[in-house]
């Protein structure tokens, strides 16, 4: 069975902390996307990845970063945590060709406070 | 910048009803549509899609209408089930750009006995 995990559900962060979010697939996916969820906003994109090394921004990469060392893992970094960045965060995987098919991780839902 | 349109932001539909939620797009260059489920707690996990060269796709009890002149395209679940209970999202994407997806701001479907 397909699967993306979030290693943390539930964070609470102060305001200026930075903040890791990990993310870890098992499906051998080359695209890695980070996505922000918010009531009445839907899915926004912050960053993807295509390939180790590789990233780009997405709709929203403004107070973030992301890192990709190895295939199957995608970091989202906070460097300076803001109260307007809590929110559900969810990433997601996808195999190169198969477009418009993602698997999602159950996210995590960060506080700063 | 809103590319894709949802609405309406919530719906409640009796069981055994007709669940209609609808989606606008703006950028031609879109070619694939998909729509994704997400019940509470879990991140969203794709439902069906289609792509503009047909007008319907069914898939059991959901079905996708698509009107490309219009830019318009619509889940209906017919015959609904209080385990159709959900958040649905509509998705778009273009050639070109793999799995990247824009997503509609949501629609909470409540079904009720």
């Amino acid at each position: 069975d397909v699967k993306v995990t979030q290693s943390s559900r539930y964070l609470v962060k102060r305001t200026g902390e930075k903040v890791f979010l990990e993310c870890v697939q098992d499906m051998d996916h080359e695209n890695m996307f980070w996505y922000r969820q918010d009531p009445g906003l839907g899915l926004r994109l912050i960053y993807f990845s295509y390939d180790v090394k590789m990233k780009e921004k997405g709709d929203i990469p403004e107070g973030y970063s992301v890192s990709r060392e190895k295939k199957e893992r995608f970091s989202l970094i906070l460097e300076s945590a803001s109260t307007n960045q809590t929110s559900m965060y969810l990433c997601a995987s996808s195999l190169r060709g198969v477009p418009g098919e993602l698997f999602f991780g159950e996210g995590s839902r960060l506080t700063v406070l | 910048q809103q590319q894709v349109k949802q609405s309406p932001q919530s719906l409640i539909v009796q069981k055994g009803g007709i669940s209609i939620i609808n989606c606008a797009y703006e950028n031609t260059a879109f070619d694939y549509f998909p729509w994704y489920q997400q019940f509470p707690g879990k991140g969203p996990a794709l439902l069906i899609a289609i792509r503009p060269d047909v007008s319907e796709k069914k898939e059991g009890r959901f079905t996708i209408s698509f009107n490309k002149s219009a830019k318009q395209f619509s889940l209906h679940i017919m015959d609904s089930q209080p385990g159709d209970s959900a958040t649905y999202f509509c998705a778009a994407s273009r050639a070109g750009t793999a799995s990247k997806l824009t997503f509609g701001t949501g629609t909470r479907l409540q079904v009720t006995l």
